[in-house]
């Protein structure tokens, strides 16, 4: 099946810091969405990008899909605590879905 | 009125039972599916089943099996339940034919003693 890495697994950021998460993949990738699933919540849809170098933003969230399909990125300006939560990358290849590992933001007061 | 809902939300049972978990969805999906969420947050696809097909995990154990009385509800039974089955299962919809976005229900927190 599909292989989505996601990278740092973990990261603490001073509220007002940046935070960037990353995802990779080995192959060419359709499409690749974002999900961020808050603390004893359950995943919820950000976006989804299908082109090649395809940037997306909402308010402070900027979204990238790289040039070559294989690799985006989720990045947060000035973090709040209300960033608070896992962030998933995800593929959809049709009828299956493929999660990377995830990346659980905490951000400190 | 919740997209997709799950019951129960909570689920404390002995090891060796057999326990259900619901799943409805009310979006008109035509896919539906089931995934496991363990401490570290890995969210690992179980099943995922339309009208036409039913696609395994081939890790999943025979001991979980998925149950669709209709286009709307997805069950999930697990047999000869087991300390490491521990988890929170997510029962997610989505339509099929595009790049579309699962929806996903709140989730039940499963723990086997």
């Amino acid at each position: 099946g599909q292989q989505v890495m996601q990278i740092p697994q973990y990261q603490h950021v001073q509220e007002g810091e940046d935070f960037t998460t990353y995802c990779n993949s080995s192959t060419t990738l359709s499409n690749i969405q974002w999900y961020k699933q808050r603390p004893g919540g359950h995943p919820v849809f950000l976006i989804q990008l299908v082109k090649s170098g395809e940037v997306k933003k909402q308010k402070r969230l900027t979204f990238q899909f790289g040039e070559a399909k294989k690799n985006s990125s989720l990045h947060i300006t000035a973090t709040q605590t209300t960033d608070v939560g896992t962030y998933f990358c995800a593929v959809n290849t049709g009828n299956q879905f493929y999660f990377g590992t995830g990346t659980s933001l905490t951000v400190i007061p | 009125d919740t997209a997709v809902s799950q019951t129960p939300k909570y689920l404390v049972t002995q090891m060796g039972n057999d326990k259900s978990i619901k799943c409805e969805q009310n979006l008109g999906h035509d896919t539906m599916y089931w995934y496991k969420q363990d401490s570290k947050k890995f969210l690992k696809i179980m099943f995922s089943y339309n009208n036409k097909e039913l696609i395994i995990n081939e890790t999943v154990p025979n001991r979980f099996s998925p149950k669709s009385p209709d286009k709307a509800h997805l069950n999930l039974h697990i047999n000869s339940l087991e300390l490491g089955d521990s988890a929170v299962y997510f029962c997610a919809s989505t339509t099929t034919g595009g790049a579309y976005e699962q929806y996903f229900g709140p989730g039940t927190r499963l723990t086997v003693t």
